[in-house]
């Protein structure tokens, strides 16, 4: 089983609102990472935050990470119509040598 | 630089036939990863592959699906007598080194349709 969860499951917002996106997961890890699909093929890594952090910004993008309740999330501020996509989590930790990935938000923004 | 590709991009096949899926990673990266995702869902963790280390198996989901790594670059994956439940979408990831999890970066896919 996918040990990130995301919430919701789909998301639809109006352009120049901000979308909020929650990873949970449930073993220690080394750092949490979020990809973005577009279209059900390749993903697009957005940013790391390892597990001593707690907050990073990049560009529009904010993750938050709250190890000591498994829990992340990514705001995307000022969204576009092109930030449409399928957002992920993921997780890397010591006991596996892959990333787990939940299975997704489909954000849906609308111009 | 190119990023990583797959081929083929798409490919339909009878069920009980035999199918290769290929993987050319990014130049210099020592990982590579085979994800699988179906319709609407998230990835699965298939089979990794680091340098010259034995590779992780633990993602395989049948003995017939298996998976090799030549010269430390390009990447086949192999599914032997194809059933319908193998329709998804394949994904290839290459990252610069396991350590610290680099990010990856993946191609952009094969998408097996098995009638």
């Amino acid at each position: 089983s996918q040990q990130g969860e995301e919430d919701p499951q789909a998301l639809s917002i109006q352009e120049g609102e901000n979308a909020t996106m929650n990873c949970s997961y449930k073993t220690s890890i080394n750092n949490l990472q979020w990809y973005r699909q577009n279209s059900g093929r390749g993903l697009v890594h957005l940013i790391l935050i390892r597990s001593n952090e707690r907050e990073k910004h990049s560009g529009r993008l904010r993750v938050t990470l709250d190890t000591s309740k498994k829990s992340s999330s990514l705001l995307i501020t000022a969204s576009r119509a092109a930030d449409t996509a399928s957002y992920f989590c993921a997780t890397g930790d010591t006991g596996r040598r892959a990333l787990t990935f939940g299975s997704g938000t489909r954000l849906q923004v609308q111009p | 630089g190119a990023g990583v590709s797959q081929s083929p991009s798409n490919k339909v096949t009878e069920k009980g036939k035999d199918v290769e899926l290929r993987c050319d990673p990014i130049s210099g990266h020592t990982a590579l990863y085979w994800y699988r995702q179906s319709l609407g869902q998230g990835l699965e963790f298939l089979i990794y592959f680091q340098g010259n280390s034995a590779p992780d198996k633990s993602g395989l989901p049948s003995d017939r699906f298996s998976a090799e790594r030549t010269g430390g670059s390009v990447s086949t994956l192999t599914i032997q007598r194809t059933q319908q439940e193998d329709s998804a979408v394949y994904l290839c990831a290459s990252s610069l080194d396991r350590r610290l999890f680099y990010e990856q970066y993946f191609g952009p896919g094969t998408r097996l349709t098995v009638t």
